[in-house]
């Protein structure tokens, strides 16, 4: 069976510090990968999403990049974190073909201070 | 630009009774919808998906309905249980080549069972 972790679950960084999170699926291939950020209270926004190794698409302009070094692995990263960054980011994998739903990792807490 | 709303940000129902969470999305050309159930600290769960070529569809306890003529879906959840408490949101997936099948996400509904 499919499943997708993150880590870590939580993270506290000061304003301007870099950020690194990671996302990793097992048990399926050429998966698409998802980064939403969720703010307290609120709904869902796509970040980045990425239907294979090195292919990344941004939804907003902002100070955050991804990266898919690997197949089944997806990075969310930052040179400088803002306030603003604080949230729950949220990776999610989907199957390649259309129409397929996306199955979610159990988030990182992030708190910028 | 596509836009996902729910018309109920909190819901509260008795323990037993039926709920019904709704939802409006804005893009006709959409053609497939998910319900997701997500508990404080997680992530969402996929509970039900339905297809533009279907009006209704059910699962275990969850109905979902869709009306495309008012672009609008619904998610019953019968005999509503404690462990149905959280935020339920609903996706849409516009009809468009190069998505990478993205999803455009609402901004949830509350729901809260009393005991």
């Amino acid at each position: 069976s499919q499943t997708i972790h993150q880590w870590p679950a939580t993270l506290v960084q000061p304003v301007g510090s870099p950020l690194s999170l990671e996302c990793t699926v097992e048990g399926t291939s050429n998966p698409n990968l998802y980064w939403y950020r969720q703010a307290a209270g609120r709904g869902l926004q796509l970040l980045f999403y990425s239907v294979g190794i090195g292919q990344i698409s941004s939804e907003v302009p902002q100070n955050l990049s991804a990266s898919r070094p690997q197949d089944r692995q997806f990075i969310l990263s930052s040179k400088k974190l803002l306030l603003s960054d604080s949230g729950f980011y949220l990776c999610a994998w989907s199957g390649s073909l259309s129409n397929n739903e996306q199955f979610f990792g159990p988030g990182t807490r992030l708190t910028v201070l | 630009g596509e836009s996902v709303g729910l018309h109920l940000p909190t819901l509260s129902v008795q323990e037993g009774d039926n709920s019904i969470i709704n939802c409006a999305y804005s893009n006709s050309a959409s053609d497939y919808f998910i319900w997701y159930k997500q508990e404080s600290g997680k992530g969402p769960q996929f509970i039900i998906d339905i297809r533009s070529n279907m009006d209704k569809r059910q699962g275990q306890r969850v109905t979902v309905l869709l009306n495309k003529t008012v672009k609008h879906l619904s998610l019953q959840i019968a005999a509503t249980q404690p462990g149905d408490s959280a935020v339920y949101f609903c996706a849409e997936k516009p009809l468009r080549e190069n998505t990478g099948n993205q999803f455009y996400f609402g901004t949830g509904t509350s729901l809260t069972v009393i005991p």
